[in-house]
């Protein structure tokens, strides 16, 4: 079956320490992006990729870092310049990089929590 | 920036009633989406209304869009336990081309 599929499932990190999420897809989708979601609150866009290779800043990427070295794989930092990192992290594709008339398609996410 | 804002905020129901969710938007819009989220998973793509329809159905789900007022609510009629979750609208910001999510409502149904 075709989807998405983030790693891992929890994450805890501790002070001064990089953590990286994991994204893959097997959707042959161009696009890729990376979501932050608060409690009661929506979907805020850290970094999103259009193409392999090639990747731009979101409403919140200060503290991120991403890479898209390969179409399937759109892994997300969070660095330690990152002062609030506890939050839902979703990333989610779309066929093509076109927002308003292609839906996107998401992973169930990593919690990442402070120790 | 916030585009789409749900009303209510919250939302209980018993099983086999109907429940009506609206979400109001501040800029011109090529399409609207909503989205599904069941609790500690990912979200989920429920359906796409053009700028240029009015009113849309998907099984039990029933869009409708009024680009006047800026809004669309979603009705899912006949609901069921298993419709509990929170549920999102979606448009893109013309200045930055980025799709912008609404706080969402949270559905609950009681059986």
């Amino acid at each position: 079956d075709g989807g998405i599929t983030q790693s891992p499932k929890y994450l805890f990190r501790k002070e001064g320490q990089n953590v990286t999420l994991s994204c893959e897809q097997n959707l042959n989708h161009d696009a890729m992006y990376w979501y932050r979601q608060d409690p009661g609150q929506g979907l805020r866009l850290i970094y999103y990729s259009q193409i392999v290779n090639d990747f731009q800043k979101g409403d919140i990427a200060e503290g991120y870092s991403v890479s898209r070295e390969k179409k399937e794989s759109f892994p997300l930092t969070v660095t330690s310049a990152q002062k609030n990192p506890t939050a839902f992290y979703l990333c989610a594709s779309s066929i093509y990089p076109d927002p308003s008339n292609q839906p996107q398609h998401f992973g169930d996410g990593t919690r990442l929590s402070i120790l | 920036s916030q585009q789409g804002e749900e009303d209510p905020q919250a939302l209980s129901i018993q099983e086999g009633e109907n429940a009506t969710m609206n979400c109001s938007y501040k800029t011109s819009i090529n399409n609207l989406q909503w989205y599904r989220q069941n609790s500690g998973r990912g979200l989920v793509h429920l359906i796409l209304i053009r700028s240029n329809e009015r009113e849309k159905h998907s099984g039990r789900l029933r869009v409708t869009l009024d680009t006047s007022k800026k809004s669309s609510s979603l009705l899912i009629t006949a609901s069921r336990a298993a419709d509990t979750a929170s549920y999102f609208c979606a448009t893109v910001d013309y200045n930055t081309d980025k799709l912008i999510f609404g706080t969402g409502t949270r559905l609950q149904v009681f059986p």
